[in-house]
């Protein structure tokens, strides 16, 4: 069955650190990809997406994501967070625009200290 | 526009007692979910529909219903609450491309 793996359960930083989430999923066929962000308390946001063309993909607050399709990989990326990332965040896959559901991995929780 | 809406925000069922989640969107978006989410299991797809009068089980569908009614409202029903149904539920649309817009949550405990 079709998966998305993120293999960093919890991942502890410090402010200005740099940032790397990975994210694998399986399927061998045209997808789109996602990273939704949660806040403590909040509903699931969108922070970037890729559908097809260039591989780098920007979002908001200085996210980046670059999709790798013979590692099957998503990896997120911030080179300098803030305490303010301090948040979930999920990878989400979108098996062909004809699919129905998107795949969801089950998140990585990010904590960043001041 | 107030894109997705759920209620209630907040639960408390004894067992065995029934209980409806409501969602509606203003979107106008034909594929809906109903996702619930718990600590450290990511979200899991309970049902979704692609449109009105349209239905389909998701990952996790038993001791839930729906219906799709109309292309703004994906009622979720709940029949004889169980403590494993505790979690918080999100209801979401989706764009043609796969972009979902979420509601706030809806978080349920039952007792």
């Amino acid at each position: 069955a079709q998966s998305v793996s993120q293999h960093n359960h919890h991942v502890i930083l410090s402010e200005a650190a740099s940032l790397e989430l990975g994210c694998n999923y399986s399927y061998g066929g045209t997808v789109n990809l996602f990273w939704y962000v949660q806040y403590p308390g909040q509903h699931l946001q969108l922070l970037l997406k890729y559908f097809s063309g260039d591989p780098l993909v920007k979002g908001i607050k200085g996210f980046e994501a670059e999709f790798i399709k013979s590692k099957f990989s998503f990896n997120l990326r911030k080179p300098s967070v803030q305490w303010s990332d301090t948040a979930e965040y999920f990878c989400a896959v979108l098996l062909n625009q004809a699919g129905t559901a998107l795949i969801f991995g089950k998140g990585t929780t990010l904590s960043v200290s001041s | 526009n107030a894109g997705v809406t759920q209620t209630p925000k907040f639960r408390i069922l004894k067992i065995g007692q029934s209980m409806t989640l409501q969602c509606t969107q203003d979107m106008n978006h034909n594929y809906m979910y109903w996702y619930r989410q718990d600590p450290g299991m990511g979200l899991k797809l309970i049902y979704y529909s692609v449109g009105a009068g349209i239905t389909d089980k998701g990952e996790v569908p038993n001791g839930y219903n729906v219906s799709r009614s109309t292309t703004e409202d994906f009622p979720l029903r709940l029949e004889l609450a169980a403590p494993s149904q505790t979690s918080v539920y999100f209801c979401a649309t989706r764009t043609d491309t796969g972009e979902l817009f979420f509601g706030e949550g809806s978080r349920l405990t039952v007792l």
